[in-house]
């Protein structure tokens, strides 16, 4: 089958860098997202990759390794408003999105 | 910057009503999709489309109907709504013709059937 595995939840400090790892099992590979999600709201785009490497965007980078089946989302002088869920998404073989569960960022002071 | 509207933003009914959620978008785009998502667990993809006259089922698909009459339009309907569907539905959409392809989503319909 396919899944996406990424930590149910993390705290980090404001101030402070933070990253949020995500592995994936799919049938082929057309692409992963980052979305963030406040509580109660809806899912926002944060970052695309689908070659390796490092993207970088702002504050935020996220990272890819296709061989590994692996990329982390890198927030750096985290702010109170990062406190979210982050979700990690595949593109399949057949263009269809296989979603993560979501990684939960509790910020603190 | 994303215009895609969903309406109700909440309703309780009760068991075995029909219900229809409304989803419309300004933007042109091609793609549209139907998920459900309850608290801290993964979206699941209820139906998508990929244009006008254009509807496929997804994982969640088998209690529920969609029509895309319309490109801006894209309602999901519930024949006979049970305790089980109680949950947050996400419409989203997507232009094709972009290279990321990323999805805007809407700000959900959170739904309670008693």
């Amino acid at each position: 089958g396919q899944n996406i595995d990424q930590p149910t939840e993390m705290t980090a400090t404001e101030g402070a860098i933070v990253q949020i790892n995500c592995t994936y099992q799919t049938s082929g590979f057309n692409g992963l997202f980052w979305y963030q999600q406040h509580a109660g709201e809806a899912p926002t785009f944060l970052s695309y990759n689908v070659l390796d490497g490092l993207e970088e965007k702002g504050r935020f980078s996220s990272f890819l390794s296709r061989s590994k089946g692996y990329s982390y989302l890198l927030l750096k002088e985290l702010q109170m408003k990062d406190s979210a869920s982050y979700l990690c998404a595949v593109m399949d073989s057949n263009y269809q999105l296989i979603w993560g569960a979501g990684t939960k960022l509790i910020i603190k002071p | 910057e994303a215009d895609i509207y969903q309406t109700p933003r909440y309703l309780v009914i009760g068991t075995g009503k029909k219900i229809t959620l409304e989803c419309s978008q300004t933007m042109g785009h091609d793609k549209m999709y139907w998920y459900q998502q309850d608290p801290g667990m993964e979206l699941h993809l209820i139906h998508y489309s990929y244009g006008v006259n254009s509807t496929e089922k997804g994982d969640l698909s088998s209690e529920s109907t969609v029509s895309r009459i319309r490109t801006e339009h894209f309602p999901l309907t519930l024949e006979s709504a049970r305790p089980s569907h109680t949950s947050q539905y996400l419409c989203a959409s997507s232009d094709s013709k972009r290279e990321t392809g990323e999805l805007f989503f809407g700000e959900g319909s959170r739904l309670t059937v008693l």
